[in-house]
Parts: C-alpha cells; sequence; structure tokens
C-alpha cells in the first residue's frame, strides 16, 4: 500500500513564524504536490514537483515555498506566516501517467494566531 | 475561474437510498475524471474515477457516469450507508496535466 506521512496532524503557530511542513512518501513516485483545503473553495493546488529538486507553482504559490531535496520527501515552508494561512494542507503523491491517482497523506491542520 | 464546479454544498439521504453527487465542468479538453471522499481529519482517499471514452464506470455501490456533451459528471452511491457520510470531491485533468478538484459536496447518510 502507498504511504503519504505528514510530519505534523496539528500545529499552532504564531504570526510571522517561520513554519516547515513535510510530507514522505515510501512509493517511489516521482510527483509530489501539496493543497490547502478550506471550506466552501475545495482543494487547491499549492506546489508541485516533478522531481527532485524541481517545483513548479501551483494555483496559489503566493507566501508559500517548497523544496524537494530527495524523491521521498518534499517540504512546504511559510517563510512569515499569517492568519489568513490558517487551513488544512495535504500532501499527495502520485507516479504520474495518463491514468494516475493521486495519494493523500492524513493533513496538517494549522492554526495561526 | 472554477473549471470544477460541484453545485450542491451538501446533501442529506436516508440509508439505503441512492446519492447522487453531481459535478460540472467547463473545459471540454478533461479526458479523466476522478472522485474522491474525504472524512474529517483524515486525507482524501481515491473512490472511482473514468476516462473520456466511457460513459459509465460501476465498482460495487459506486457508479460514475459521465455526460460529455452536457460536461456533467455524477455520482451514484446505491444503497446510501452511514459509513458513506464524508465530502466528496471529483477532479478532472486533461492528459497528464495537474488535476482540477471541485469545491466539494459534503453527504450525510442519516439511518
Amino acid at each position: 500500500d502507498v504511504k503519504v506521512t505528514q510530519s505534523s496532524r496539528y500545529l499552532v503557530k504564531r504570526t510571522g513564524e517561520k513554519v516547515f511542513l513535510e510530507c514522505v512518501q515510501d512509493m517511489d513516485h516521482e510527483n509530489m504536490f501539496w493543497y490547502r483545503q478550506d471550506p466552501g473553495l475545495g482543494l487547491r493546488l499549492i506546489y508541485f514537483s516533478y522531481d527532485v529538486k524541481m517545483k513548479e507553482k501551483g494555483d496559489i504559490p503566493e507566501g508559500y515555498s517548497v523544496s524537494r531535496e530527495k524523491k521521498e520527501r518534499f517540504s512546504l515552508i511559510l517563510e512569515s506566516a499569517s492568519t489568513n494561512q490558517t487551513s488544512m494542507y495535504l500532501c499527495a503523491s502520485t507516479t504520474g501517467g495518463v491514468q494516475e491517482t493521486q495519494y493523500f497523506g492524513p493533513g496538517t491542520r494549522l492554526l495561526v494566531l | 475561474d472554477q473549471q470544477v464546479k460541484q453545485n450542491s454544498p451538501s446533501l442529506s439521504v436516508q440509508e439505503g437510498r441512492i446519492s447522487i453527487l453531481n459535478c460540472d465542468y467547463t473545459n471540454s479538453m478533461f479526458d479523466y475524471f476522478l472522485w474522491y471522499k474525504k472524512y474529517p481529519a483524515e486525507g482524501p482517499t481515491f473512490l472511482i474515477s473514468i476516462s473520456s471514452i466511457k460513459d459509465k464506470n460501476e465498482d460495487g455501490r459506486f457508479t460514475v457516469f459521465l455526460n460529455k456533451s452536457a460536461k456533467h459528471l455524477s455520482l451514484h452511491i446505491v444503497p446510501s450507508q452511514p459509513g458513506d457520510s464524508a465530502v466528496y470531491f471529483c477532479a478532472a485533468r486533461r492528459s497528464t496535466d495537474k488535476l482540477i478538484f471541485g469545491t466539494g459536496t459534503r453527504l450525510q447518510v442519516f439511518p
């Protein structure tokens, strides 16, 4: 079974703090994604990566950066957390290919005070 | 611009009856469609998918219908069970492009 793990299930941070969210997958997937989920807005793509050291902006990259130094690990960084970044953050991975499905981690619920 | 829309934010169905969740899309180039289910405090899990060359795909109690001319997708759950209560997201993609998700429909199945 594919396993995608996220470093924290719940996080509370203060405005201005630097926040690291880490995601690890164990299936040698090339593609990894970071989404945020907000009520009424669904899943919105923040950043994705198709290979090590490669990253592409999604639909809402502002205020975020990412790092992919190893194939299995994809980190999301909030350089200076703000209250509007309070959300559920979801990491996903997939092999790529036409009929791929994405496998999601359990999510990190981040509260920025 | 919301390319994938789920216009019903919530749906309530009695146990044993049919649940029908709807999804509309605007991009006629989408060729692959998926449904995900999400429980609170968990990540979404893949439920069922359909390629644009088909108009129906069935897996147990779950059936997805695709109407390309109407750019409409629906998920039928028969019979509905309390454990089906969750948020359902539809998603669409063109070729190997990134997935575009809808806003979700919260399904509640009551006894």
